[in-house]
């Protein structure tokens, strides 16, 4: 089945840094998405991006689907930022589908 | 409602004990699904369904497990004779068709076995 790999697995950073998590998948997928999971356990959208590049406020999503490849930048971090970032990827096989996830990166980001 | 809602929130259960977890998918949403995830790890696939049909339950670890959504909308997962490695999160998602506009979780079921 495809395989999700995503780096660094831990992250540690001051407020106020930046940075970019990456997320890569060994084979052809329908779409991709990018959550945060809070400290409490709640998976968030953060984006649905099959290919290009979308921002919402400090974040930003880039997927290259021909080189199997999503980035994830976090801009000016926060406190609130910290959590555990996953990458899926959407599967679809005969009538089923489904997302397969990578194991994430921790991110936690210092006051 | 707004959002796919989770009950219980929390569970412990006695071992060889049997369970039912319960979501609510968002209202009109065709597709849901359940997810399994263990400490420290990534989400893993259970089990789909399109409406009321399991269309996809190879993640389902053992026979002890069982899903249903028999009128397309609300979902029970069931674990039977619970095992002390099935304690885990878990986390139920609903999408319109082919996910659509991305992917929706609940808050999860935490599940203690001892």
């Amino acid at each position: 089945g495809i395989q999700v790999e995503q780096s660094p697995p831990d992250l540690i950073l001051q407020e106020g840094a930046n940075s970019t998590l990456r997320c890569n998948f060994s084979d052809s997928v329908n779409n991709l998405q990018w959550f945060h999971q809070n400290p409490w356990g709640q998976l968030i959208n953060l984006f649905y991006i099959p290919s290009g590049t979308k921002q919402n406020g400090r974040l930003s999503a880039t997927t290259v689907a021909t080189e199997r490849y999503s980035l994830l930048y976090i801009s000016s971090s926060q406190t609130t930022d910290s959590g555990v970032y996953f990458c899926a990827v959407e599967v679809f096989k005969g009538g089923s589908e489904k997302l397969v996830f990578g194991k994430g990166t921790k991110l936690t980001v210092n006051p | 409602g707004a959002g796919v809602s989770q009950s219980p929130r929390y569970k412990v259960a006695k071992r060889g004990q049997d369970v039912a977890l319960r979501c609510d998918p968002i209202s009109g949403h065709v597709s849901l699904f359940w997810y399994q995830q263990a400490l420290g790890q990534g989400p893993e696939f259970l089990t789909y369904f399109q409406n009321e049909a399991q269309l996809d339950k190879s993640g389902l670890p053992s026979d002890r497990f069982f899903a249903e959504r028999p009128e397309g909308s609300v979902s029970t997962l069931k674990i039977q004779r619970t095992q002390q490695e099935d304690s885990a999160v878990y986390l139920c998602a609903s999408s319109a068709f082919r996910g659509r506009h991305g992917y929706t979780f609940g808050s999860g079921t935490r599940l203690t076995v001892v």
